[in-house]
């Protein structure tokens, strides 16, 4: 079993809509959470923190789960430009990352 | 502007022939790392670095070699490189290891292997 998975997709939603992704994790000991986005042919970069409380930033919000051991990424409202890879991340004094989930939103 | 650079981005060589990537960063980081990127498979850690002289192996070290003579480079080295070391190469840093501060990535080298 990967020590982190999520749903490759890819996902294809029109603009405006709502997705979500899942993530879950191996490791009960995993102390910190990440999403981080990767355009295609480039590098992946920080999206959001994950924090126990839940946390928002516009139109993204990310939620931890810890007794279930799964963390999740929330899009509201879509845009072109939402188009990428999106990699779950979790570190226990190093980082594991997910295979990514690909998301396309279309016109 | 506060960067990973990587050089070559793209390169196309012959199994069995000595390739060195670099890696440099201007954010006086602390904490370097290689992964590699496979499709279905994610990024994988190749080796990583808390400090200089100081590196130590991730989960897929084998047929690499790196270095950190100082604290702003670390260079990856494929001594006899194999075609299943084909793939997408990133360096990245972080003020501190641990996993718990953001990491700055290169914008990837693209090696393949004949």
């Amino acid at each position: 079993r990967k020590e982190v998975e999520q749903d490759p997709g890819p996902f294809n939603v029109p603009e405006g809509a709502t997705v979500a992704f899942n993530c879950t994790y191996s490791n009960s000991a995993s102390q910190s959470f990440f999403w981080y986005r990767q355009d295609c042919r480039k590098e992946p970069k920080l999206l959001m923190s994950v924090y126990s409380s839940g946390n928002e930033d516009g139109r993204f919000t990310a939620q931890l789960n810890r007794a279930s051991q799964y963390i999740s990424l929330l899009i509201r409202d879509s845009k072109l430009s939402d188009t990428a890879t999106y990699l779950c991340v979790v570190t226990n004094n190093d980082m594991r990352f997910g295979a990514g989930t690909r998301l396309t939103v279309k016109p | 502007e506060a960067q990973v650079t990587q050089n070559p981005r793209y390169l196309i060589t012959v199994t069995g022939k000595k390739l060195t990537v670099t890696c440099s960063q201007n954010m006086n980081h602390e904490y370097m790392s290689w992964y590699r990127q496979d499709p279905g498979l994610g990024l994988r850690q190749i080796y990583y670095s808390m400090n200089v002289e100081a590196t130590d192996k991730g989960d897929v070290p084998e047929g690499y070699k790196v270095s950190r003579k100082e604290k702003r480079n670390f260079p990856l080295i494929l001594e006899s490189p194999s075609p299943n070391q084909t793939s997408l190469y990133f360096c990245a840093s972080s003020h501190s290891s641990g996993g718990a501060t953001e990491q700055f990535f290169g914008p990837g080298t693209r090696l393949t292997v004949l």
